[in-house]
């Protein structure tokens, strides 16, 4: 497509639910980023893809997050038995092998996750 | 560790005033890049510039300016001639360089709010 798609643009959890975040990066996009925004924060990075490589995971919180993206292309987050500290904004990224390095990436519009 | 200072959490001017945004970061590494993104209401985040550690060029793009000064580690944004349209929040950021394989995470600041008002 011709942008980052994520699905679903909201979300809300009752406490100890799981929950999977859907990222659908632009077409031929080699790498792939999430990153967690707490509420009047700046974005935080999760993990990172290349392909379906995940080569960076430092950011994970705890080991109830979970992502993956077996494909290549779309890219599911999981988190498995939400806390109400999980509420955020995950936002995901794509980029070009060669272009992200020159032109920063292509964010999507996100999913609000809630946890009550 | 990498670390961006946005110290103005929010900015109001009345349009058409020039408005600048403040970013002060640190880093270890001698190359590295910079950037300013927009986050509108809608959430998605923007894309405006980036900027590697060995160009200390300003660059301006129509009413944005941006000044890099490595001597006292800033990368600041100035608005002229705002409009309301630039309400948004607006985030600076830093990476590492990694030669351009695309992997490279970003530390973003706390962003600054700007309101514009008609």
């Amino acid at each position: 497509g011709a942008g980052v798609s994520q699905s679903p643009r909201y979300k809300v959890a009752k406490r100890g639910q799981d929950v999977a975040l859907r990222c659908d990066p632009i077409s031929g996009h080699v790498s792939l980023f999430w990153y967690q925004q707490a509420l009047g924060q700046g974005p935080e990075f999760l993990t990172y893809f290349q392909n379906e490589a995940q080569l960076d995971k430092s950011g994970l919180p705890s080991d109830r997050f979970f992502a993956e993206r077996p494909e290549g292309s779309v890219s599911t987050l999981k988190i498995q038995r939400t806390q109400q500290e999980d509420s955020a904004v995950y936002l995901c990224a794509s980029s070009s092998r060669t272009g992200g390095f020159r032109y920063g990436y292509t964010f999507g519009s996100g999913t609000r996750l809630t946890v009550v | 560790a990498q670390k961006v200072t946005q110290a103005q959490t929010e900015i109001s001017v009345v349009e058409k005033e020039d408005v600048t945004l403040d970013c002060v970061y640190e880093t270890r590494d001698t190359t590295y890049y910079l950037f300013w993104y927009k986050q509108p209401p809608s959430g998605e985040l923007v894309f405006l510039i980036r900027r590697n550690s060995f160009d200390e060029q300003n660059e301006i793009s129509g009413r944005y300016s941006w000044n890099f000064q490595k001597s006292t580690s800033s990368f600041n944004f100035t608005i002229t001639a705002s409009q309301v349209v630039d309400s948004a929040v607006y985030f600076c950021a830093l990476s590492e360089a990694f030669l351009g394989f695309g992997n490279e995470k970003l530390t973003f600041g706390t962003g600054t709010r700007l309101t514009i008002i008609p």
